[in-house]
């Protein structure tokens, strides 16, 4: 079992919809969790942080965190164009000494957004 | 505030040679962490780095190596060059346990 799993996509959804992106973990003590998003040949950009149950908003993003069911998902409201990137689902794990000082990207999903 | 810096940007190199790579974190980040990125793939952890020390270390061979300086800089060595080293170099900033922000990388071509 991966550690951070992500579909690969592509994800397709028409401008203005709603682009829905989920993520599943697999260790129950990861307490910090990521989302990045990443342009074709760019280093991936933070988007989104969330380390408590339940849903953060920032803008048209909305970060949901369900620790019991170890699911992560990251909500794009009326998705533009420019919305077309890579998205990175990230969570700190245990390293090899113990301690959670290690970030597992998952592969990261593919969202294309048709104008 | 200058953001996380990286050089260089673009590196060509032969299988058997070695490389250095360059990080300087963004500013009152205490932590940096190297990643590589294959193409399709998601980062993958080399190591992070910590008051100098190396703190965490991923499923990378020894001929991976870092080191940070006083000024929370960082360099990634990597010897005897192979063809699937060729990828994204990723370094990552942070104060301690918070939010990573990376670098523009560096691509990295063996031949």
């Amino acid at each position: 079992q991966k550690e951070v799993e992500q579909n690969s996509g592509p994800l397709s959804v028409p401008e203005g919809a709603i682009a829905s992106l989920n993520c599943t973990y697999s260790d129950r003590g990861s307490q910090s969790f990521f989302w990045y998003r990443q342009y074709s040949g760019k280093s991936p950009e933070l988007i989104m942080s969330i380390y408590s149950n339940g849903d953060k908003e920032d803008g048209r993003f909305t970060a949901q965190l369900n620790k019991a069911s170890q699911y992560v998902s990251l909500l794009i409201r009326d998705s533009q164009p420019s919305d077309s990137a890579t998205y990175l689902c990230a969570v700190n794990g245990r390293g090899a000494n113990g301690g959670y000082q290690k970030v597992t990207f998952g592969i990261g999903t593919k969202l294309q957004v048709i104008p | 505030d200058a953001g996380v810096t990286q050089s260089p940007t673009h590196l060509i190199k032969t299988r058997g040679q070695q490389v250095t790579l360059r990080c300087s974190p963004k500013s009152g980040h205490d932590t940096v962490s190297w990643y590589q990125q294959a193409l399709g793939q998601g980062p993958q952890f080399i190591f992070q780095y910590y008051e100098e020390e190396e703190r965490q270390r991923g499923n990378f061979p020894d001929r991976f190596s870092g080191h940070q300086f006083p000024n929370y800089s960082s360099e990634l060595n990597v010897n005897a060059l192979w063809l699937g080293d060729s990828a994204l170099y990723l370094c990552a900033s942070s104060r301690g346990y918070n939010e990573q922000f990376f670098g523009p990388g560096t691509r990295l071509t063996v031949l």
